[in-house]
């Protein structure tokens, strides 16, 4: 099955600094990687997601870069803002079960100091 | 607003009652999705549906727990003599087609069991 770990548990920065949150996934078989928002009381907000053809993918001020030896994936948000401020979850496509079903880390808590 | 609706938003109830939540997807979505998310965690699959057939349930599921979809649309989750430990974000996410696809996430139901 899969498992998937971020880094840091909490991160702060500065606002207008750009943002890096990393995660790492133990399956070499995943392929399809989710990178999602959750600010308090509400679900989940899709970011933005990569494919395993790819290294890296750019979104409006986000970029994910996919390292496939290693199994790390990270997110980074420029120009970071106060509005970015809250819990990033990655999430890896798991083939444990028999039709399969995304696996998340525990988040990173990402704080923007003004 | 993903377009994933959750009623209810918050749940208190005492041990041992039942309780049921609801789900709508984003229409025409085929797939649905149940996870669990307790404080500090990533959500956590605990089934999901393919129209209105329930195609794969987590062992995180026990016998307490039952999910219907019965006409491929809207998704009701049932925990029967609920425990405190049962306390929980309860999230729904719905997704197009098959397989390795992005899931959108309502805003989930907020159980508290005393």
């Amino acid at each position: 099955g899969e498992s998937v770990g971020l880094h840091l548990p909490t991160l702060s920065v500065q606002e207008g600094d750009n943002s890096i949150i990393n995660c790492a996934y133990s399956n070499s078989a995943s392929d399809y990687f989710i990178w999602y928002k959750q600010e308090s009381g509400k679900g989940p907000q899709f970011i933005i997601d990569i494919r395993s053809n790819m290294d890296k993918r750019q979104g409006q001020r986000v970029t994910v870069l996919l390292n496939k030896t290693v199994k790390h994936l990270s997110l980074q948000i420029a120009a970071t803002q106060p509005g970015d401020s809250a819990v990033y979850f990655c999430a890896a496509w798991n083939y444990g079960g028999s039709q399969g079903n995304l696996i998340f880390g525990k988040g990173t808590k990402l704080s923007v100091k003004p | 607003d993903t377009g994933v609706s959750q009623d209810p938003r918050h749940k208190i109830t005492k041990r041992g009652q039942n309780v049921t939540f609801r789900c709508d997807p984003i229409s025409e979505h085929n797939r649905l999705y149940w996870y669990r998310q307790t404080l500090g965690q990533g959500p956590e699959f605990l089934t999901y549906f393919q129209n209105e057939a329930q195609l794969e349930k987590s062992r995180l599921l026990s016998d307490r727990f039952s999910a219907e979809r019965p006409k491929g649309s809207f998704s009701t989750l049932e925990i029967q003599r609920t425990e405190q430990g049962d306390s929980a974000m309860y999230l729904c996410a719905s997704t197009p087609g098959q397989g390795e696809d992005t899931q959108y996430f309502g805003p989930g139901t907020r159980l508290t069991v005393l």
